[in-house]
């Protein structure tokens, strides 16, 4: 079945060390973005790309870096210098298509203490 | 900017009653989507529902349905014969109409269903 995948689940870092959330879609997808869930806070962009080798900043990109080197992989990486990285971070994809609805993964719950 | 606005952050809905759950936006664009997610405990998120902006019908899935009131700028979502299963955070959300743009959720607005 065609899906995206997030792996892992749950993450635990600690203060300071940098860390990668995996996003893995097999829906031949062009777009794919990062969310960012927050108690009572909706769903808030960090990045997206539309195309391979290409993407831009969301609204809340400060201490996030991405890639996008092929199309089924769209990794997120929280830096150091995310003031308050401990929240549920869902990945989507979508086709190119303004009413396609996007397609969301399971999401990873990161904790940094 | 574009922005979603929810202004029920919980609801309650006695079980095979109706609901509805408000949702505004503010937009210059005439051409635009809607849409209404649902995200049980399990935080998967799932469609309800969608609606493009040059329909003047309102759409409908079962027991799913909303009010799209283009001049308003309103989208609400109705839910008849509420169901346990329907216990959920809602969130409505807002896509420009080219490209691959992201959507712009609300805050969202948590279901309970009472037995």
């Amino acid at each position: 079945d065609g899906g995206i995948t997030q792996s892992p689940k749950y993450l635990f870092r600690k203060e300071g060390q940098n860390v990668t959330l995996s996003c893995e879609q097999n829906l031949n997808h062009d777009a794919m973005y990062w969310y960012r869930q927050d108690p009572g806070q909706g769903l808030r962009l960090i990045y997206y790309s539309q195309i391979v080798n290409d993407f831009q900043k969301g609204d809340i990109a400060e201490g996030y870096s991405v890639s996008r080197e092929k199309k089924e992989s769209f990794p997120l990486t929280v830096t150091s210098a995310q003031k308050n990285p401990t929240a549920f971070y869902l990945c989507a994809s979508s086709i190119r298509n303004g009413n396609s609805p996007l397609h969301f993964g399971n999401g990873t719950r990161l904790t940094v203490t | 900017a574009q922005t979603v606005t929810q202004s029920q952050p919980e609801m309650s809905v006695q079980e095979a009653e109706t609901v509805t759950l408000s949702c505004t936006y503010d937009t210059s664009e005439s051409d635009y989507y809607l849409f209404w997610y649902k995200q049980p405990p399990s935080r998967q998120m799932i469609l309800v529902i969608r609606q493009e902006a040059y329909k003047q019908q309102n759409a409908t899935e079962n027991r799913f349905s909303v009010n799209f009131q283009k001049a308003a700028k309103s989208f609400s979502l109705k839910i008849s014969d509420s169901q346990l299963g329907d216990a959920a955070m809602y969130f409505c959300a807002y896509r420009r109409g080219s490209g691959n743009t992201p959507l712009v959720f609300g805050k969202g607005t948590r279901l309970s269903v009472i037995a």
